[in-house]
């Protein structure tokens, strides 16, 4: 098993670019989630999913939208990016107690 | 409504000693705790967690923690600290299984000294 995969591994934005953060895991988890990591601050919940089709709101979601068609796949996007986007973002996924984590996208929005 | 603090924004030890990393916690319900470990660019592992089952847990690498209710203290420990383990650690709380009401705490880095 894979686990759970990240793609890009890097990115670098300019403001008011647009781009997809594609999250894949092959456990058959029903839950899956996208933080942000930022110096100081641990992780954040931007949004989150409790199976295929449903997508809710976290603790930062402003200027995020997210996807999630296929059991597999969370997409998160950012629409219109802006330098406090600017972070390292991990999606997890999981089924019961304990996420599992993914290697993260590092993404800069200059 | 549910939060997390680390007490020590960094901990430094010789190889061979022992290490505390300390996690206080509060929570309206019974919550699920856990420490994860992030080694520098990689993502976070699962070191163990705690479910309302046996308070002493025992998790990956010689890690455990102990959960005291009365001290809502959630403080991970290892006998023999060795160089593989300097990482950043985080302490994590959420209430239920499901995860979307996980909070971290805002991670501990641990150095190891030959």
């Amino acid at each position: 098993n894979a686990g759970v995969t990240q793609t890009p591994k890097f990115r670098v934005l300019k403001t008011g670019q647009s781009m997809t953060l594609l999250c894949a895991q092959d456990m058959n988890h029903e839950y899956m989630y996208w933080y942000r990591q930022d110096p100081g601050m641990g992780l954040r919940l931007i949004h989150y999913s409790v199976g295929e089709g449903t997508t809710a709101k976290g603790e930062v979601p402003d200027g995020y939208n997210v996807s999630r068609l296929k059991k597999q796949n969370f997409l998160l996007g950012l629409e219109s990016a802006a330098p406090s986007q600017t972070s390292v973002y991990f999606c997890a996924s999981s089924y019961g107690v304990g996420q599992y984590f993914g290697p993260g996208t590092r993404l800069t929005v200059t | 409504a549910q939060s997390v603090t680390q007490l020590d924004s960094h901990v430094s030890v010789s190889e061979g000693t022992p290490v505390l990393l300390r996690c206080n916690y509060s929570s309206s319900y019974s919550p699920s705790l856990f420490w994860y470990v992030q080694h520098p660019n990689k993502g976070l592992q699962l070191l163990l967690k705690y479910t309302s089952a046996a308070t002493l847990v025992k998790g990956i690498n010689g890690f455990e923690a102990e959960f005291k209710k009365s001290e809502t203290s959630f403080h991970l420990t290892k006998p023999s600290a060795h160089m593989s383990d300097a990482a950043e650690y985080f302490c994590v709380v959420s209430e239920g299984s499901r995860g979307f009401k996980t909070i971290f705490g805002a991670g501990t880095r641990l150095f190891v000294k030959a």
